[in-house]
């Protein structure tokens, strides 16, 4: 149990794009979801704190308007990477923590990561 | 100053060494401590969550003193198959902060035969 999908695993695109990255709990519901970034060589970095059914909360020098979150659904979480430029190349991470079936409170548990390159 | 520093390494130990890492945390109201692993363009997994009385899993022992604001985490017999980044994590339980994990950097292990 408790098994975090993302999609696409990896995604390569042009400057000045838009790239959409899901997140889904498999098997549990997730009332929070949080995005990570993480570069090469470099700790994960939190980026948003995602409640579903409310807007997410940024962490302070990430601009909500590039990264936009959503969280409609107890399963379901997207980044959108707006307009992305080759500095937005990165590990994405994301991660979910639910309250139903037995699972540990506040145990976060992580999807398998979307690689983003930026030509 | 960042909520957890690691020294990054590289560790390069051979097949059956005991290597230990460090980690120390700057917030005194970190309540719960992790040591994660996580292999090279993959997802971090939770390796061992770390108490107050010292614990062990097989071959992984975590130690954690509040006072000093430390973690460590020891690694015996090691294997070709222990090769990984491990991250030291922390995580606040209360107010605005709550659930939220604290990673730091990482420490790059590899073991040669």
């Amino acid at each position: 149990g408790a098994v975090v999908s993302q999609h696409p695993s990896r995604v390569i695109c042009k400057s000045g794009t838009s790239v959409k990255i899901e997140c889904r709990s498999l098997d549990f519901q997730a009332t929070t979801m949080f995005w990570y970034r993480q570069f090469p060589k470099q700790s994960l970095m939190l980026m948003a704190t995602s409640n579903e059914g409310s807007k997410a909360t940024y962490e302070q020098g990430v601009e909500k308007d590039k990264f936009l979150i959503n969280h409609a659904s107890l399963t379901l979480s997207t980044l959108t990477v707006t307009s992305a430029h080759p500095e937005d190349s990165s590990f994405y991470i994301c991660s979910a923590r639910g309250l139903a079936g037995g699972l540990p409170y506040n145990e976060q548990f992580f999807g398998p990561g979307t690689r983003l390159t930026v030509l | 100053r960042k909520e957890v520093e690691q020294d990054p390494g590289p560790f390069n130990v051979p097949e059956g060494a005991t290597v230990a890492f460090n980690c120390t945390y700057s917030n005194s109201a970190s309540q719960s401590f992790f040591w994660y692993r996580q292999d090279c363009r993959k997802e971090p997994k939770l390796l061992m969550s770390v108490y107050s009385s010292g614990n062990e899993d097989g071959r992984f022992t975590a130690q954690l003193n509040r006072a000093s604001q430390y973690i460590s985490l020891l690694i015996r017999d090691s294997k070709l198959s222990d090769s990984a980044t491990y991250l030291c994590v922390v995580r606040l339980d209360r107010g605005s902060t709550l659930g939220r994990l604290y990673f730091g950097r990482g420490t790059q292990l590899t073991v040669w035969p």
